[in-house]
């Protein structure tokens, strides 16, 4: 079965510009959870999604947004972009995005702001 | 405010010495904590976990934990480490409700053959 996907893996923006990351979670898997870590520390929490509802958000401003798809599919977007975007972005799937539900972490997209 | 704190930012050991690596909680409610190893150029995987019973966990590849609730504490051991641990090291814990998890900044951790 593949895991979880992220794409793209890579990408360098630039300040004031719009990014869109995109992830697949695992197949059957109804509940994706986005993190961003910058270099040096853990990954924080952004956003929760079940059943393409927001079921929590993290301390980052609204300049983040998210959404999830019918395929549970989901893209996160980030407006008006800083250097201080610069990280990696992994994207987590779980069954039900409940407490006995494992996560299962994307290899991530590193996204550069210059 | 709920936080997971490791004090060891960078291990450097020799192959077969043994490992602790630690790790401090700040919840006052239930808490399940975890470990998550990321080796280079891999996704985070799970290690190990604690949701309830036995305090001392064991996980893959040899790895164990010790959950101790008076010392707000849950430190990852090893025995003997292999050149192939060397890896970035997360604690994590779910606070609050869901599974959105809170990680520690991380253990750099090198194992020199």
């Amino acid at each position: 079965d593949a895991g979880v996907t992220q794409s793209p893996t890579h990408l360098i923006k630039t300040r004031g510009q719009h990014v869109t990351l995109r992830c697949s979670p695992i197949s059957g898997h109804k509940s994706v959870s986005w993190y961003q870590q910058v270099l040096g520390q853990g990954p924080q929490f952004i956003f929760q999604y079940y059943e393409k509802e927001e079921r929590g958000r993290g301390n980052f401003p609204d300049r983040f947004s998210a959404r999830q798809f019918p395929n549970y599919s989901s893209e996160l977007n980030v407006n008006a972009l800083l250097l201080g975007d610069s990280a990696l972005y992994l994207c987590a799937s779980s069954f039900d995005g409940q407490r006995n539900s494992p996560l299962h972490f994307g290899n991530g997209t590193r996204l550069t702001v210059t | 405010a709920q936080s997971v704190s490791q004090h060891n930012h960078h291990v450097i050991l020799s192959e077969a010495a043994s490992l602790e690596l630690g790790c401090n909680y700040s919840y006052g409610g239930t808490v399940n904590l975890f470990w998550y190893v990321q080796y280079p150029g891999q996704h985070l995987q799970l290690l190990l976990k604690y949701f309830s019973g036995d305090p001392l966990v064991k996980g893959i590849k040899g790895f164990e934990a010790e959950f101790i609730k008076s010392k707000f504490s849950f430190n990852l051991r090893k025995p003997s480490v292999q050149w192939s641990d060397t890896a970035e090291y997360f604690c994590a814990a779910f606070t609050g409700g869901g599974n959105k998890l809170t990680f520690g900044t991380g253990t750099q951790l090198k194992v020199e053959l």
